[in-house]
């Protein structure tokens, strides 16, 4: 595709569930970041992988947070335990190395 | 750490008034400057960047001059349009190779006919 495309655009999950958001970055783009966007907020910085390798995750705020991109393209978000502070819009953006991010139209995360 | 401040919204404006939203920085060194912006219903693009000090960004007949003796980067616009009725973001990228971006709380803009 043209762009980052992330899915589902919209998650209603009960507290406690676990949930796994995608993302499909630009074909070639070595670099993805995830980050977590609050209602009427800047984006923050979750993680950030260079092709499989996730260099740093200085952003994940729980150990229920975990990411992964095993083929060095598409990336998943793990949420385990649900939270309602969880509720937000994650966000998925890719980049060649050191240059500008492309970000995808974000999954909005609703906790009940 | 990178910090960014910025006006907080919403602005309200009519249509064919001139726009600022103010934004300053903390960093260490002399990033790069960026502004984003979100329409309704889709991600975030980058609006303009500035790389160094005293460049001016433009684009989309917004500008922003990176001013490194008050540490800002203030978006402006001479004659807003409804189309540009979204939410802007100042962000820095942090100084590692694949440059984490720190963004500012988001400034809503509605232009009104």
């Amino acid at each position: 595709g043209a762009g980052v495309s992330q899915s589902p655009r919209y998650k209603v999950a009960k507290r406690g569930q676990d949930v796994a958001l995608r993302c499909d970055p630009i074909s070639g783009h070595v670099s993805l970041f995830w980050y977590q966007q609050a209602l009427g907020q800047g984006p923050e910085f979750l993680t950030y992988f260079q092709n499989e390798a996730q260099l740093d995750k200085s952003g994940l705020p729980s150990d229920r947070f975990f990411a992964e991109r095993p083929e060095g393209s598409v990336s998943t978000l793990k949420i385990q335990r649900t939270q309602q502070e969880d509720s937000a819009v994650y966000l998925c953006a890719s980049s060649l190395l050191g240059r500008e991010q492309y970000f995808g139209p974000g999954t909005r995360l609703t906790v009940t | 750490g990178n910090s960014v401040t910025q006006m907080e919204g919403p602005v309200t404006l009519s249509e064919e008034a001139f726009l600022t939203i103010n934004c300053t920085y903390t960093a260490t060194g002399y990033p790069s400057l960026f502004w984003y912006v979100q329409y309704p219903g889709e991600g975030l693009q980058l609006l303009l960047k500035a790389t160094k000090a005293d460049d001016k960004g433009s684009n989309k007949g917004f500008e922003a001059t990176y001013r490194k003796e008050t540490t800002s980067f203030h978006l402006e616009k001479g004659s807003v349009q409804v189309s540009d009725s979204a939410v802007y973001f100042c962000a820095l990228p942090n100084s590692g190779g694949y440059q984490k971006v720190t963004f500012g709380i988001g400034t809503k803009l509605q232009v009104i006919p």
